[in-house]
């Protein structure tokens, strides 16, 4: 079955303790990208990735790092989480460049006290 | 800059009967693409339909087709026969044709569906 997938779903942490977040794809999908969902915000991009070795920032990178090692995963690794980095993550992905359709993970609710 | 605006924060229905949600968006760009996703209450974002700008001819995917008007800059959904599984966040998206594809996201509109 075609999916993203992300792990964990859920995870309450406290201030600075480092924490990864994976997300995995098996379509073979060149495009990713890591989204934060906050109450009356909508999504707004975190970081993506247009292929392995290949990262750029989005909207919102400060406080997270990205990898883009393997074409099927990208993790998103928050060195030093703080409070404001509470919400609900989604890491999303889409066939090729020009491809319009991004595919969406579970999402991934993440507190931190 | 390009924004997304959903005026309708939330909507109820009743089962069968037919739905719009409305979507307006602001951009000086004549190449994108707009969406439509879903997101019930186990969270996952759903794509539920999408419309190319430079067609003119409105999507449709069984009960759920779009309007879109192009100079208005609007984009509405309407569900029809709406069914209890229908209850969810619907967002509106947009996308350019530009390097990193980012969608730029509405707020979203809460809709139930009462039985």
């Amino acid at each position: 079955e075609a999916q993203v997938t992300q792990n964990p779903r859920y995870l309450i942490t406290v201030t600075g303790k480092k924490l990864t977040v994976t997300c995995s794809q098996n379509m073979n999908h060149e495009y990713m990208s890591w989204y934060r969902q906050d109450p009356g915000l909508g999504l707004r991009q975190i970081y993506y990735s247009m292929n392995v070795e290949v990262t750029d920032k989005g909207d919102v990178p400060e406080g997270y790092k990205v990898s883009r090692k393997e074409k099927r995963n990208f993790p998103l690794i928050l060195e030093s989480p703080s409070p404001n980095q509470t919400s609900l993550y989604f890491c999303a992905s889409s066939l090729e460049l020009g491809t319009d359709t991004q595919y969406f993970g579970p999402g991934t609710r993440l507190t931190v006290l | 800059a390009q924004t997304v605006t959903q005026s309708q924060p939330e909507m109820s229905v009743q089962e069968a009967e037919t739905v719009t949600l409305s979507c307006t968006y602001d951009t000086s760009e004549s190449n994108y693409y707009l969406f439509w996703y879903k997101q019930p209450p186990s969270r996952q974002m759903i794509l539920v339909i999408r419309q190319e700008a430079y067609k003119q001819q409105n999507a449709t995917e069984n009960r759920f087709s779009v309007n879109f008007q192009k100079a208005a800059k609007s984009f509405s959904l309407k569900i029809s026969d709406s069914q209890l599984g229908d209850t969810a966040m619907y967002f509106c998206a947009f996308m350019k044709h530009s390097l990193n594809y980012q969608l730029i996201w509405g707020a979203g509109t809460k809709l139930i569906i009462k039985p």
